[in-house]
C-alpha cells in the first residue's frame, strides 16, 4: 500500500533553516514525490518534484530558498533563510496509475 | 498564466446532491489529465478523482466512489464534479488541480484552483 509519512509538525527560527520528511512506504522507496505549500487561509501551491536520485524541478516562481534531496525512502524539502511567510503546511504527494496520495502534513512554525 | 477556478458550492442538505465546476484556462487544457482534491476543516488534504485528457478513463478514491462522478467538457475547458448522497463528513473545500499529460509525464498538481466550500448540514 502506498503511503507517505510526515512529522505532524515542526519549528524552526526566522533566518534559520529546516529540513522536513516525507518517508515512502515499503516497495515504494524508488518513487518520486511532489512537495506542497499551504499558508494559512490559502489554497495549496506546489513547490516542487523530487526524484530518488535528489534531483528536483521547482514550480513557477519559487524560491532558491527552497530545495529538496533523498536518501533511500525518504524525500527531504529544506527551507533556508526561514521567513514569516514560510509558516505553513507542508505536504508531500505521490503518484501512481489510478492513485494519488498525499502524506498527512507537517505545520511549520517559524519562530 | 494557467488558472483554475472552481465554482458551485454552497450549503446542501444530508442526502442532497450538488455538482461542482471548474473552468481552466492559461493552457491546453485537453493535454492534460485533471483532479478533484478536497480538505474537511483543520484537516488534511485529500485526493478524490481523476480523469484522463479524452475523458474516457477515471478512477475514484474508496471514500467517494459510487457517489461522486467527474466528468470534463474539453470544448468548454470545464472541469466538472458531480456529488451525489451527500453526507456531513463531505464538508469540504474542494479544489481542482492540473494532473499529468496525456502521456503520464510530469506530474500531478502543479497548479490548483482557489477552492470552493461545500457544507452538508440540515
Amino acid at each position: 500500500q502506498l503511503v507517505l509519512t510526515q512529522s505532524p509538525s515542526a519549528s524552526a527560527s526566522l533566518g534559520a533553516s529546516v529540513k522536513l520528511t516525507c518517508t515512502l512506504s515499503s516497495g515504494h522507496s524508488t518513487d518520486a514525490i511532489a512537495w506542497h505549500q499551504q499558508q494559512p487561509e490559502k489554497g495549496p501551491r506546489y513547490l516542487m518534484k523530487l526524484n530518488r536520485d535528489g534531483s528536483h524541478s521547482k514550480g513557477d516562481g519559487i524560491p532558491d530558498r527552497f530545495s529538496g534531496s533523498s536518501s533511500g525512502a525518504e524525500r527531504y524539502l529544506t527551507i533556508s533563510s526561514l521567513q514569516s511567510e514560510d509558516d505553513a503546511d507542508y505536504y508531500c504527494q505521490t503518484w501512481g496509475t489510478g492513485i494519488r496520495v498525499f502524506g498527512g502534513g507537517t505545520k511549520l512554525t517559524v519562530l | 498564466q494557467v488558472q483554475l477556478v472552481e465554482s458551485g458550492g454552497g450549503l446542501v442538505k444530508p442526502g442532497g446532491s450538488l455538482r461542482l465546476s471548474c473552468a481552466a484556462s492559461g493552457f491546453t487544457f485537453s493535454d492534460y489529465y485533471m483532479s478533484w482534491i478536497r480538505q474537511a476543516p483543520g484537516k488534511g488534504l485529500e485526493w478524490l478523482s481523476y480523469i484522463s485528457s479524452t475523458g474516457s478513463y477515471t478512477n475514484d478514491a474508496d471514500s467517494v466512489k459510487g457517489r461522486f462522478t467527474i466528468s470534463r467538457d474539453n470544448a468548454k475547458k470545464s472541469l466538472y464534479l458531480q456529488m451525489n448522497s451527500l453526507r456531513a463528513e463531505d464538508t469540504a473545500v474542494y479544489y481542482c488541480a492540473r494532473d499529468q499529460e496525456y502521456d503520464s509525464s510530469g506530474q500531478p498538481f502543479d497548479y490548483w484552483g482557489q477552492g470552493t466550500l461545500v457544507t452538508v448540514s440540515s
